[in-house]
């Protein structure tokens, strides 16, 4: 079974500063792991994945998340926080079947 | 190409009342889920289907709700009776075996109000 724990439900950064949003998973199979991101009254929509190779994954919106099995975490990056990029990011995993999602991290950015 | 369509985006129903949310995936996929949403929280699986048959529905509460995906494409989730505890968004979600990359395509979702 797979599992995903995001540490911290709410993140708030100055504009311009580093974001830095954790998640760590169980699984018991290789995973496939995934960040999306969901604005207000709106379905999610997908950052970045990783299933196999390069454990850097770079997504849309400047974002990027490396992989890291010896710690099993999956953690979100981006250099440079812009207003825009407040919203709902939930990090999931995949396994043999069905995705699960974390409880989500709410990114509030401050001018 | 068309995403995920979701009908009704919004609902507000009386308790005791029945309610049917309808979901269109993304044309030639074959697998396709319900989500529930509570508030502050992420999605939660409530059924999966490949093409027509519930492959996954464990989590599904089958006492009051149901669901039909007929002829492998549309899909419809149904809730009767209500209860106050039901208020959630119920996000319809998408995804091929054909290319398997993993990624759900979600729709907007529908907000269901129970009053």
């Amino acid at each position: 079974a797979q599992s995903v724990t995001q540490l911290g439900s709410h993140v708030s950064v100055s504009e311009g500063a580093l974001v830095l949003l954790r998640c760590n998973y169980s699984s018991s199979v290789p995973p496939y792991l995934f960040w999306y991101v969901q604005y207000p009254n709106q379905g999610l929509q997908l950052l970045l994945k990783y299933t196999t190779g390069a454990t850097l994954v770079k997504g849309i919106n400047g974002f990027e998340a490396e992989f890291k099995k010896s710690e099993t975490s999956f953690h979100l990056t981006k250099p440079s926080a812009h207003m825009s990029d407040a919203a709902e990011y939930f990090c999931a995993v995949s396994g043999v079947s069905d995705m699960r999602f974390g409880a989500g991290t709410r990114l509030t950015v401050k001018p | 190409e068309a995403g995920v369509v979701q009908s009704p985006r919004y609902k507000i129903i009386e308790k005791k009342q029945p309610v049917a949310f309808w979901c269109n995936p993304i044309s030639g996929h074959n697998t396709l889920y319900w989500y529930l949403q509570n508030l502050g929280q992420g999605p939660e699986l409530l059924i999966r289907y490949e093409n027509e048959e519930a492959v996954d529905d464990s989590q599904l509460p089958k006492d009051r709700f149901s669901a039909e995906r007929l002829k492998g494409v549309d899909s419809t989730l149904k809730i009767q009776p209500a209860e106050l505890g039901d208020s959630a968004v119920y996000l319809c979600a998408s995804s091929s075996l054909t290319p398997n990359t993993g990624e759900l395509f979600f729709g907007e979702g529908s907000r269901l109000t129970v009053l």
